[in-house]
């Protein structure tokens, strides 16, 4: 079984840009989360991919938007890189055949580091 | 508003001492408690959570609605235990089944030492 994992490890952009992270689900799963950890914070959730859909989001704006692909992988994208911006960006999947609570696993993360 | 406080960031404890990291949740409904938990150069894991009941790594944590708080709890501390606990609630209600969105703590950094 093959766990969670994202790439880049590392990105430095400058502000404006735009920027893609990629996250794979672990084997089984179908439902992938977003978060941001800012230095110093939990985790903070962006949004939850099931189905390829969209399925709840957090409070963070439209320039952060996301995909999942029919193999359950999934996108992270952020337009016009703000100096906030800078966390670390944790992936988690989970799967919906196990019952009530779906425990999610996460990967290693992407450090994003925007000057 | 659904929030998760973890008013320490830091516990420095002696090997064989008792540790109690300590959580403080606000929601509105039946909630659904977590601890996760950061090893060196580890990714974030799941400790425990309270539906289960169960003791993990000596670790245990007991749902207060009362005191609306989730602490954990390990009788004698242990160097291995030294990590970054994060408490989490669950965010349910506009998710269906298969989805869950966690609300984290800041985390409250563990100091074992010997």
């Amino acid at each position: 079984e093959t766990g969670v994992t994202q790439s880049p490890t590392h990105l430095i952009k400058t502000r404006g840009q735009q920027v893609t992270l990629r996250c794979s689900s672990q084997s089984g799963h179908n439902t992938v989360s977003w978060y941001q950890q800012a230095l110093g914070q939990g985790p903070q959730f962006i949004f939850q991919y099931y189905r390829e859909e969209e399925n709840g989001r957090g409070n963070f704006p439209p320039r952060f938007s996301g995909l999942q692909f029919p193999n359950y992988s999934s996108e992270l994208n952020v337009n016009a890189l703000e100096l906030d911006d800078s966390a670390l960006y944790l992936c988690a999947s989970s799967s919906s055949a196990s019952g009530a609570y779906n425990e999610q696993f996460f990967g290693p993360g992407t450090r994003l580091t925007v000057l | 508003a659904q929030r998760v406080t973890q008013p320490e960031k830091l516990l420095s404890v002696f090997k064989g001492a008792p540790v109690e990291l300590k959580c403080n949740y606000s929601y509105s409904g039946s909630p659904e408690l977590f601890w996760y938990v950061q090893y060196s150069r580890q990714r974030l894991q799941l400790l425990l959570r309270h539906i289960s009941r169960e003791s993990i790594k000596g670790f245990t944590a007991d749902l207060n609605k009362g005191e609306t708080s989730f602490h954990l709890k390990k009788p004698f501390a242990q160097e291995e235990d030294s990590a970054m606990y994060y408490c989490a609630l669950r965010r349910g209600t506009i998710f269906n089944q298969a989805g869950t969105a966690l609300i984290f703590g800041k985390g409250t950094t563990l100091s074992v030492s010997s």
